[in-house]
């Protein structure tokens, strides 16, 4: 079946650092990769897409690359904010219509 | 007012009664999901809808019932609630299946 891994542990870093989050896939080939963003209460807010022929994508402070040969997904923050902080979240297609997501990972930015 | 809702936010009920979750979007949108959130396990769809009268399960449908009788609204009911059906209940909706997913702001279910 399928298996998605986001490091269950906490990630924390420095303001102004590059936060780092992966995502591993198993037993399927996605066609779409997302990134959500999910504060406590509220919802997963969508941040990014990216398709399996595309490696890199971007927006503002966030870049996302997708290897599906590795079976994984980077997500980056740069310049990080205290903002910032919340758990992201992946998901991948399963087919057309279906999107199994992680567990996510907590991000915490330190002033 | 524009975007999805769900409602209630909150609700307690007891172990054999029937609870229906509401939610409903303003967009038109096509797609409907809707997903679980339980520690341990991220969030995962129960059911989804492609469009009015179209619903397909996801990866945890057994206890649920869903149904789509217009595209604004897509219910979800839990025949007989079981105390393994306490979790968060978020809806989404999406104009394709596989663009971005706009969620609600979730329902905290508790069975005692």
């Amino acid at each position: 079946s399928q298996k998605i891994e986001q490091n269950s542990e906490a990630l924390n870093i420095q303001e102004g650092k590059t936060a780092t989050l992966t995502c591993n896939y198993t037993n399927y080939s996605p066609a779409y990769l997302q990134w959500y963003r999910q504060d406590p209460g509220r919802g997963p807010v969508f941040l990014l897409l990216i398709r399996e022929n595309e490696k890199e994508k971007r927006k503002e402070r966030l870049k996302v690359t997708f290897d599906t040969t590795l079976k994984q997904s980077l997500f980056h923050i740069t310049a990080s904010q205290p903002a910032d902080s919340a758990t992201y979240l992946c998901a991948l297609d399963m087919n057309f219509n279906k999107f199994y997501f992680g567990s996510g990972t907590k991000l915490n930015v330190k002033p | 007012d524009a975007g999805i809702t769900q409602s209630p936010r909150y609700k307690i009920t007891e172990t054999g009664r029937q609870v229906t979750l509401m939610c409903h979007q303003t967009w038109s949108h096509s797609y409907m999901f809707w997903y679980r959130q339980d520690l341990g396990h991220g969030l995962r769809l129960i059911y989804y809808s492609a469009a009015a009268d179209i619903t397909d399960k996801g990866e945890v449908p057994d206890g649920y019932v869903v149904s789509r009788s217009k595209t604004e609204n897509f219910p979800l009911t839990l025949e007989s609630a079981t105390r393994s059906q306490t979790s968060v209940y978020f809806c989404a909706s999406s104009d394709q299946g596989v663009n971005e997913q706009y969620f609600g702001p979730g329902t905290r279910l508790t069975v005692t």
